[in-house]
C-alpha cells in the first residue's frame, strides 16, 4: 500500500522565517499529491495540489521524484500559518491517503 | 464550491449503543467518504459510500460495525454499532469527483463513548 511519511509532529518557528514541513510519499510512478490544512476550529480544506504548481498564501510544493518529496516551504512564516497541516497521496481506487500531520506554530 | 454539513456535531453515548451520523452536501457529488481521526493521529479512511450500491470497506472496517447508506448524490449516512469506548473519535465525512484528489470536508462529529 502506499504510505505518506509527515516525519514531524510539531514545527514552531518564529514569525517572519523560513518555513518547511517535510512529506515523503511511497513510490506510485505518477503520484498525485496534496497538502490540506487545518486551522483553529476550522474543517479540512485543501492548500494546494501538485500538478497546479502554484503558490497559495505563500506556500508552494514541489514534487522531487528522486527523493519521492513533496516538501511545503514558505520563506516567511505568518502568525496565522499556524495550524495543522497534512501531506495526502491519491491511491489507487481514488482514495485519498493522508499523513500523521504536522502542527505547524509560528511565535511572535 | 460544495458545502458539507454533518448531524450530529457532537454526542456522548453509553456502551452497546448506535449512533448514525448524517452527511448532507449542498450539491450533487460523485463520491463520498467517511473517515476517523482518533485523538493525536491523522485521518483514516473507513469507507467509499457508493451511491446505490454497498459501500467499500477499507482494511479493518466491516459493515457491521459501520453500516454505510447513500440513497442519493447529496447524503450519506454512517452508523456506528455497539459502540466502545475505543470508538471515542472524530468522524469526518468528505466528498468528491472521481478523477481526482480533491475533496471537501465537513465540519466532523465527536463522539465520546463511555
Amino acid at each position: 500500500a502506499q504510505r505518506v511519511t509527515q516525519p514531524e509532529k510539531l514545527l514552531s518557528v518564529f514569525k517572519g522565517a523560513p518555513v518547511e514541513l517535510k512529506c515523503n510519499y511511497s513510490y506510485s510512478g505518477s503520484p498525485e499529491l496534496f497538502w490540506y490544512v487545518q486551522y483553529s476550529r476550522q474543517r479540512l480544506q485543501l492548500l494546494l495540489r501538485h500538478i497546479s504548481r502554484e503558490s497559495i498564501k505563500g506556500f508552494t510544493a514541489d514534487l522531487n521524484k528522486g527523493e519521492t518529496s513533496f516538501h511545503l516551504k514558505k520563506p516567511f512564516a505568518q502568525e496565522e500559518d499556524s495550524a495543522m497541516y497534512y501531506c495526502a497521496q491519491l491511491e489507487y481506487g481514488n482514495k485519498l491517503v493522508f499523513g500523521a500531520g504536522t502542527i505547524l506554530r509560528v511565535k511572535s | 464550491s460544495a458545502v458539507i454539513s454533518q448531524k450530529p456535531s457532537r454526542d456522548i453515548c453509553q456502551r452497546g449503543t448506535s449512533l448514525t451520523i448524517q452527511c448532507q452536501v449542498d450539491s450533487q457529488v460523485t463520491m463520498m467518504f467517511w473517515y476517523r481521526q482518533q485523538p493525536g493521529q491523522s485521518l483514516t479512511l473507513i469507507a467509499t459510500a457508493n451511491q446505490g450500491s454497498e459501500a467499500t470497506y477499507e482494511s479493518g472496517f466491516v459493515i457491521d460495525k459501520f453500516p454505510i447508506s447513500r440513497p442519493n448524490l447529496t447524503f450519506s449516512t454512517l452508523t456506528v454499532s455497539n459502540m466502545s469506548p475505543e470508538d471515542s473519535s472524530i468522524y469526518l465525512c468528505s466528498a468528491g469527483n472521481t478523477t481526482s484528489g480533491l475533496r471537501i470536508f465537513g465540519p466532523g462529529t465527536r463522539l465520546t463513548v463511555l
